[in-house]
């Protein structure tokens, strides 16, 4: 079955520590893996993309992520996490095997402490 | 602001009731997606529309549909609702045809409670 794994629940980090959130993916044929953000009360925003080039792709708010496909990971990373981006992370991946569907990850919470 | 709308907000009704989720994608964008959120279902994939026709289906059950109109609004209509079909549904919206590239931007969401 195709699918996406967070890992963590929850991730807690002091402000200005680098901050890394975890993913990794099972899907038959290649992957397009996505980055969301949820704040309270709100939808999710799009973050970043993986499509296919560079492996590492750098998204909105300082965010970037890398493709491994050696170990079908996608770790979204940031070099100084802000109290701001104290919310919740989504991974999603499109599989390349026809079909339009989106497969979500149950989602990591992050606290960055001040 | 993602420029996807959504009405309403919050909707509380009972159990056996029937009721509809408004959407309005983006400017230009063509397809609509309906997903559920739901503490222990996660973020789960509905159905997706574009440009008036069903074009994929994800886990939405038979008391569900949805349709996508000329001026590409969407509704998800629920009927027969059980306590269990309480949860955030979200509209998205994307530019084309829901291609593995295509990024989905998404509504505020509405808030169904069922008691």
């Amino acid at each position: 079955a195709q699918s996406v794994a967070q890992p963590e629940d929850q991730v807690n980090v002091a402000e200005g520590n680098p901050l890394t959130v975890k993913c990794t993916y099972s899907v038959s044929g290649n992957p397009y893996l996505f980055w969301y953000v949820q704040y309270p009360n709100r939808g999710l925003q799009f973050l970043l993309k993986y499509i296919t080039g560079d492996n590492l792709v750098k998204g909105s708010y300082g965010f970037e992520a890398e493709f491994n496909k050696s170990q079908t990971s996608f770790h979204l990373k940031k070099p100084s996490a802000l109290v701001s981006d104290s919310a919740l992370y989504f991974c999603a991946v499109i599989p390349d095997t026809g079909g339009f569907k989106t497969i979500f990850g149950a989602g990591t919470r992050l606290f960055v402490k001040a | 602001d993602s420029g996807v709308t959504q009405t309403p907000k919050h909707l509380i009704t009972a159990t056996g009731q029937r009721v509809t989720l408004r959407c309005s994608p983006r400017s230009g964008d063509l397809s609509v997606y309906w997903y559920q959120q739901s503490l222990d279902q996660g973020l789960q994939f509905l159905i997706q529309y574009y440009n008036g026709e069903e074009r994929a289906k994800g886990n939405i059950l038979e008391r569900f549909s949805a349709q996508q109109f000329p001026d590409l609004h969407s509704e998800l209509n629920l009927s027969s609702l059980e306590l269990g079909d309480s949860a955030l549904y979200f509209c998205a919206s994307s530019s084309s045809g829901g291609g593995s590239t295509d990024t989905q931007y998404f509504g505020p969401g509405t808030r169904l409670t069922v008691l």
